[in-house]
């Protein structure tokens, strides 16, 4: 069936501290994954995304890894930051024109 | 410049009312969506949208329907509201080809009394 998940519902880290939020998936077809952010009272915004044959892809701040062998997806996020507290999402699309979303993990970062 | 906007941004109704919901972008972009996103944060797609056409329409009841009057407005009906259709209603868009990047807009909040 489809699913993706979260492991964690909320992470708490201090300011300056690297964050890892973590995501599995269960369908092993699945072509791209893809990270949002959504702040409070806002849209979910696209952060990063990483296809299918790639294990790790940086952006700004943030890095995604991809382990299919165990169907394991994390972002990452250095020198975390306050206004980096929100809900991150998980999502997966297969082409199939729709983005199927996990659960989501809530950061808190403490100052 | 607001890319993706949705009218109203609050919305409060009794149970059995007929409400619309209203979506614009102006990103140019060929493809719309309909999410909602229950008081648990889960965020679950409705309906999508390319260049007017119905490509996705999930699981949803017959009173919720959409509407594309243009590739830039997608709107979202719902009739004889119920208790259960309270949640946040997210719009979004993306380039044709592109659905992992998607644009969403501030949502609109829906409770049903």
């Amino acid at each position: 069936g489809e699913s993706v998940g979260l492991h964690l519902p909320t992470l708490s880290v201090q300011e300056g501290d690297n964050s890892i939020i973590n995501c599995a998936y269960s369908n092993s077809a699945s072509d791209y994954f893809i990270w949002y952010k959504q702040e409070s009272g806002k849209g979910p915004q696209f952060i990063i995304d990483i296809r299918s044959n790639m294990d790790k892809r940086q952006g700004q701040r943030v890095t995604v890894l991809l382990n299919k062998t165990v169907k394991h997806l994390s972002l990452q996020i250095a020198a975390t930051q306050p206004g980096d507290s929100a809900v991150y999402f998980c999502a997966e699309n297969r082409h199939t024109g729709k983005l199927i979303f996990g659960q989501g993990t809530t950061l808190q970062v403490k100052p | 410049d607001t890319a993706v906007s949705q009218t109203p941004k609050y919305l409060v109704t009794q149970m059995g009312n007929d409400k619309s919901i209203k979506c614009e972008q102006n990103l140019g972009h060929d493809t719309m969506y309909w999410y909602k996103q229950d008081s648990k944060k889960f965020l679950k797609i409705m309906f999508s949208y390319n260049n007017k056409e119905l490509i996705i329409n999930e699981t949803v009841p017959n009173r919720f329907s959409p509407k594309s009057p243009d590739k830039a407005h997608l709107n979202l009906h719902i009739n004889s509201l119920e208790l259960g259709d309270s949640a946040v209603y997210f719009c979004a868009s993306s380039q044709e080809g592109r659905e992992e990047t998607q644009y969403f807009g501030p949502g609109t909040r829906l409770l049903v009394l």
